[in-house]
């Protein structure tokens, strides 16, 4: 069935380090990838997103890769900082009916400064 | 420019009382809604979902329902709460033909069932 998986579950780094957060999906007809940032109480919020034509997009400090034969995606922020700090979500854009999407567990990312 | 409004912000409610939380969308027109919940300390789970007034369709068996009376509005309700209703309940809407197709999340409501 539909499914997101995303690694690691909890991720801590000193700021101006490096993050990535990795997702795989099980549904070859997924199209349409989006990352989502929550912070503490508050609700999710669209960061960035990839389209299955495209391998790579960037915008400052984040960026996403997108690996189609293999099903999986990234998530890169670089020269982290504490505002950051966030859960982030994977999610994969079924393009059902009713575009549904099918979100990852989530990654809690601590950047310490 | 398109908005979502969600309230009640925070509800404490008994075990067995019935509840109601409503969602509405400004500035756009047909969008696909949702509900979301999240435990706390967990992820999103599709709750239902309706593509037009009076279409519901339903991800997860449970004592929960909901409603699209009008094009933009979208209630979720229950008859009798149970402890396990407990939770971080999400609308979300996105505009098919919208690029980027993301979901825009409602503020959401923070509901204790004690």
């Amino acid at each position: 069935g539909e499914n997101v998986e995303q690694h690691p579950s909890t991720l801590s780094v000193q700021e101006g380090d490096s993050a990535v957060i990795k997702c795989t999906y099980s549904d070859s007809a997924s199209n349409y990838f989006p990352w989502y940032k929550q912070e503490l109480g508050k609700r999710p919020q669209l960061i960035i997103d990839i389209r299955s034509n495209v391998g790579e997009k960037k915008d400052q400090r984040i960026a996403v890769t997108l690996n189609k034969t293999a099903k999986h995606f990234s998530l890169h922020i670089t020269e982290t900082q504490p505002e950051d700090s966030a859960v982030y979500f994977c999610a994969a854009d079924l393009k059902t009916s009713y575009d549904k999407v099918i979100f990852g567990p989530g990654t809690s990312l601590s950047v310490i400064p | 420019s398109q908005t979502i409004h969600q309230w009640p912000a925070t509800l404490v409610q008994p075990v067995g009382s019935p509840l109601s939380l409503e969602c509405t969308v400004e500035g756009t027109s047909n969008p696909n809604l949702y509900w979301y919940r999240q435990a706390a300390g967990r992820g999103l789970q599709l709750l239902f979902y309706s593509v037009g007034i009076g279409q519901i369709s339903s991800e997860v068996p449970q004592n929960l329902s909901a409603s699209r009376p009008q094009d933009r509005q979208f209630i979720l309700s229950s008859k009798k709460l149970l402890l396990s209703d407990s939770g971080f309940y999400l609308c979300a809407w996105i505009h098919r033909g919208r690029i980027p197709y993301g979901y825009t999340f409602g503020s959401g409501t923070r509901l204790t069932v004690v």
